[in-house]
């Protein structure tokens, strides 16, 4: 079955520092990919998606890039800041599925 | 901006009780969804519906149930509530129609005391 192997963490980075969470798959098909944040206290949101190969999806200076080859989705931001503190969750989504699969999310702090 | 909607927000109740969250979204989204979340946890699919009238348990055995009569209401009842059930629960919807994106409530927090 699919699966989503996200860096462990927590991770903790003082601002303007550069972030990088791996985020590597398993699917049985050609999915889309997803990175969803979730801010203290508040539910999931969409940061960033790609829905083929060599897509790059970016948003807020996030970016990643769905790489086929690696099956990853690496999620990087040149430069932190203090809001950038949350759990971060990869996901993929198969065409047909009828949910989606969740890594088990990366705890950030980022200190001033 | 996605719209969908959850309540009560937060929730605090007694054992045994029985509980609805609310769940509805104004997207005519097909499909959709209740997950659970422990604090730090991943998340748990624990319902889903294709449509009205269709509902399927995920991949978190859940003592919930839901219904779906009408396209954007998407409920989950506990029948007696208990400690066990304290947890996180979000809801999503999508449109159903290939690789979708999933929009996510707030989510509602529940406390059984």
């Amino acid at each position: 079955g699919d699966s989503v192997t996200q860096m462990e963490g927590p991770v903790t980075l003082s601002e303007e520092a550069f972030l990088t969470i791996n985020c590597t798959y398993t699917a049985t098909g050609y999915p889309s990919l997803f990175w969803y944040v979730q801010y203290p206290g508040e539910g999931l949101q969409l940061l960033l998606k790609a829905t083929k190969a060599d897509d790059k999806g970016s948003n807020k200076g996030f970016e990643a890039t769905y790489r086929k080859e690696t099956t990853s989705f690496h999620l990087e931001k040149g430069s932190v800041q203090v809001s950038d503190s949350a759990v971060y969750f990869c996901a993929l989504r198969e065409a047909n599925a009828g949910k989606s699969t969740f890594g088990d999310g990366t705890t950030l702090t980022v200190k001033p | 901006e996605a719209d969908i909607y959850q309540t009560p927000r937060y929730l605090v109740i007694g054992t045994g009780k029985k509980i609805t969250l609310e769940c509805s979204q104004t997207m005519g989204h097909d499909k959709m969804y209740w997950y659970q979340q422990d604090p730090g946890m991943e998340l748990h699919l624990i319902h889903y519906s294709y449509g009205v009238n269709s509902t399927e348990k995920g991949d978190l055995s859940s003592e919930s149930t839901v219904s779906r009569i009408r396209t954007e209401h998407f409920p989950l009842t506990l029948e007696s509530a208990r400690p066990s059930h304290t947890s996180q629960y979000l809801c999503a919807s999508g449109r159903g129609q290939g690789k979708e994106t999933q929009y996510f409530g707030p989510g509602t927090r529940l406390l059984v005391l």
